[in-house]
């Protein structure tokens, strides 16, 4: 078990490029997030998937933004036509199946830092 | 899920208890308190979460009032390794909704 991994950890694109993001969650985590993150605040949710169903999408997530969970593995994030204010941290995370007593632990991956020229 | 309220900033010498407090005065009954933490350029990490009692891990220590209605997080013997920014998080633990996270507490840990 190596943790959420998230790749690239970087990204530069230029102003309307199209950019995705992947996310491998840790294995036989069935729940997995995304969030985004500026600079000094914390992150902000966007949206969350069990298995490969899409359960809950935030107003954030534009219609520029679309997420994908296929065979509810991996994941990943698309950004349409990026503008400058897309330019954040993007957090993926994952959380276990839990069935006993209440712990629902998000575990993150490190991010794909998203800068938008 | 309550919104919590936490000082923006906190300084700790290094080897020293770091204490760091938490008030959650609208937690309802079935909602947890859980700590994060994000070190720098990294995602966040979870350090322990509790109900009513306090709860002790290996990385840090949880005290909840009696009221519930705030909380600290200690870390016992701060190093420099500990300087991050802290999220004290109320939810409901059997939630598997998304996290609100808010600002909170930049510790610097201090040679």
């Amino acid at each position: 078990d190596t943790g959420v991994s998230q790749n690239p950890r970087h990204k530069i694109t230029k102003r309307g490029q199209n950019v995705t993001f992947r996310c491998d969650p840790i294995s036989e985590h069935n729940r997995l997030y995304w969030y985004r993150q500026t600079l000094g605040q914390g992150p902000e949710f966007l949206t969350y998937f069990q298995n490969e169903a899409q359960l809950e999408k935030s107003r954030l997530l534009s219609d520029r933004f679309s997420a994908e969970r296929p065979k509810g593995s991996f994941s990943t994030l698309e950004i349409q036509r990026t503008e400058q204010g897309d330019s954040a941290m993007y957090l993926c995370a994952s959380s276990p199946r839990e069935l006993s007593r209440a712990k629902n632990i998000q575990y993150f991956g490190a991010g794909t830092r998203l800068s938008v020229l | 899920d309550a919104k919590t309220t936490q000082p923006t900033s906190m300084d700790c010498a290094e080897g020293r208890a770091a204490n760091l407090p938490c008030n959650h005065s609208t937690i309802s009954g079935n909602e947890y308190v859980y700590w994060y933490r994000q070190i720098h350029s990294q995602g966040p990490q979870y350090i322990i979460h509790g109900l009513k009692n306090n709860e002790t891990n290996e990385m840090a220590s949880l005290i909840i009032t009696e009221d519930r209605k705030s909380s600290t997080l200690i870390l016992p013997h701060a190093t420099l390794r500990d300087t991050a920014v802290y999220y004290c998080i109320v939810r409901v633990g059997t939630s598997y909704d998304k996290v609100i996270f808010g600002p909170g507490t930049s510790l610097s840990v201090i040679p």
